[in-house]
């Protein structure tokens, strides 16, 4: 079955530790998009790749990294730097055109402790 | 993108028609709608987009008014599994991006 896998759905880490977030499509998509969402709110965009070798910041980047090696996968890492990490992350992917309707994945939920 | 706003909560009974109305009054002429539903703990699901037509799917239908300025999602027999929080969204058809400005939602709560 063609999807997004994203692991793993729980994930634990210390404050101060850099944590990596998978995310694998099958779809042959193109572009590739991580959001964040936080209890009771919309997500909002982190990092976005339209294509391999290239990604752009969405508008809460700060604290995060990515990088999109393989059109099938685009891992995003949560640094130290970011203030809030707690949240649930969910790595969505599409082909490419203006209409294109996105595919998500079925999120990690980071806890820093 | 333009805004969206979304009534925060509604209630359907079982097997009737949930109608769920988006306002988006500030749309422009080149701007999709969209929506997409989320159910607790999972990631987003993608239901029906248009631009000026009516449209249906297996899923749903989307009714968009002719000024484009509002909008209805219609789930024709709502079943305890379409509980669930129902995302709104407007994006252009212009730009090779397909940023999807996410709000708050409508939280759509279907009772036996």
């Amino acid at each position: 079955d063609g999807g997004i896998t994203q692991s793993p759905k729980y994930l634990f880490r210390k404050e101060g530790q850099n944590v990596t977030l998978s995310c694998e499509q099958n779809l042959n998509h193109d572009a590739m998009y991580w959001y964040r969402q936080d209890p009771g709110q919309g997500l909002r965009l982190i990092y976005y790749s339209q294509i391999v070798n290239d990604f752009q910041k969405g508008d809460i980047a700060e604290g995060y990294s990515v990088s999109r090696e393989k059109k099938e996968s685009f891992p995003l890492t949560v640094t130290s730097a970011q203030k809030n990490p707690t949240a649930f992350y969910l790595c969505a992917s599409s082909t490419s055109g203006a209409a294109n309707e996105q595919f998500f994945g079925p999120g990690t939920r980071l806890t820093v402790l | 993108d333009a805004k969206t706003t979304q009534p925060p909560s509604m209630d359907c009974a079982e097997g009737r028609a949930a109608n769920l109305p988006c306002n988006h009054s500030t749309i422009s002429g080149n701007e999709y709608v969209y929506w997409y539903r989320q159910i607790h703990s999972q990631g987003p699901q993608y239901i029906i987009h248009g631009l000026k037509n009516n449209e249906t799917n297996e899923m749903a239908s989307l009714i968009i008014t002719e000024d484009r300025k509002s909008s209805t999602l219609i789930l024709p027999h709502a079943t305890l599994r379409d509980t669930a929080v129902y995302y709104c969204i407007v994006r252009s058809m212009n730009t090779g991006f397909q940023k999807l400005v996410f709000g708050t939602g409508t939280r759509l709560l279907v009772s036996p």
